[in-house]
């Protein structure tokens, strides 16, 4: 069975500074793998994702994360956060043809400080 | 425009009582699935469906039915609701496996 572990429940950082949000999955074959944003009181949505090709996956709000498979981690990075990004991150794992069967992480709050 | 709706956004219940959570979705996707969010763990998978007349549990299904009668509707009745089912509910719906589009959640208090 999949799992997935977000190993920080909480990042507090300033805001222009960077960071990164760590996830490992575990799994026995062949993944896809998400990260999603919830803002307060919403659903979730999408913030990029690995299917296959270039471990190095980017959102158009300035995310990136990259899959490495021989550490079978997926973490998050922003080179410069801003206060909007703060919210809450979930790391997600997805087997191949599970259809729409998502496994997620604990999630990880990322407040952004003036 | 809609994506996926839920209704209500709040209820609170007592012990015992029954109730549907309902969703729909205007993107005619095949997949839909319940989660269910609490503090510190993240979403777990409550029930889903890959098509009208199919459903399967998924990792939390005790106490909870779903069927899917149409593509369109995916609704979550709790049978008989206890404490420990007080939480933040979301459908979602996907085209493939992985990208799911969520509804905006269902706060359930159970007293």
């Amino acid at each position: 069975a999949q799992s997935v572990t977000q190993l920080d429940s909480q990042v507090p950082v300033f805001e222009e500074a960077p960071v990164e949000l760590r996830c490992n999955y575990s799994s026995s074959v062949s993944v896809y793998l998400f990260w999603y944003v919830q803002y307060p009181n919403q659903g979730l949505q999408l913030l990029l994702k690995y299917l296959s090709g270039s471990t190095l996956v980017e959102s158009i709000n300035g995310f990136e994360a990259e899959f490495n498979k021989s550490q079978t981690s997926f973490h998050l990075r922003k080179p410069s956060v801003h206060i909007s990004d703060t919210a809450e991150y979930f790391c997600a794992v997805s087997e191949g043809t599970s259809y729409g069967k998502l496994t997620f992480g604990q999630g990880t709050i990322l407040t952004v400080h003036p | 425009n809609a994506g996926v709706t839920q209704t209500p956004k709040f209820q609170v219940l007592k012990t015992g009582q029954s109730m549907t959570l309902q969703c729909a979705q205007d993107m005619n996707h095949e997949y839909m699935s319940w989660y269910r969010q609490d503090p510190g763990m993240g979403l777990r998978l409550i029930h889903y469906s890959v098509g009208a007349g199919i459903t399967d549990q998924g990792e939390v299904p005790n106490g909870y039915n779903v069927s899917r009668s149409t593509t369109e509707d995916f609704p979550l009745r709790l049978l008989s609701a206890a404490p420990s089912q007080t939480s933040v509910y979301f459908c979602a719906s996907s085209l493939w496996a992985g990208e799911l589009f969520f509804g905006e959640g269902s706060r359930l208090t159970v007293l």
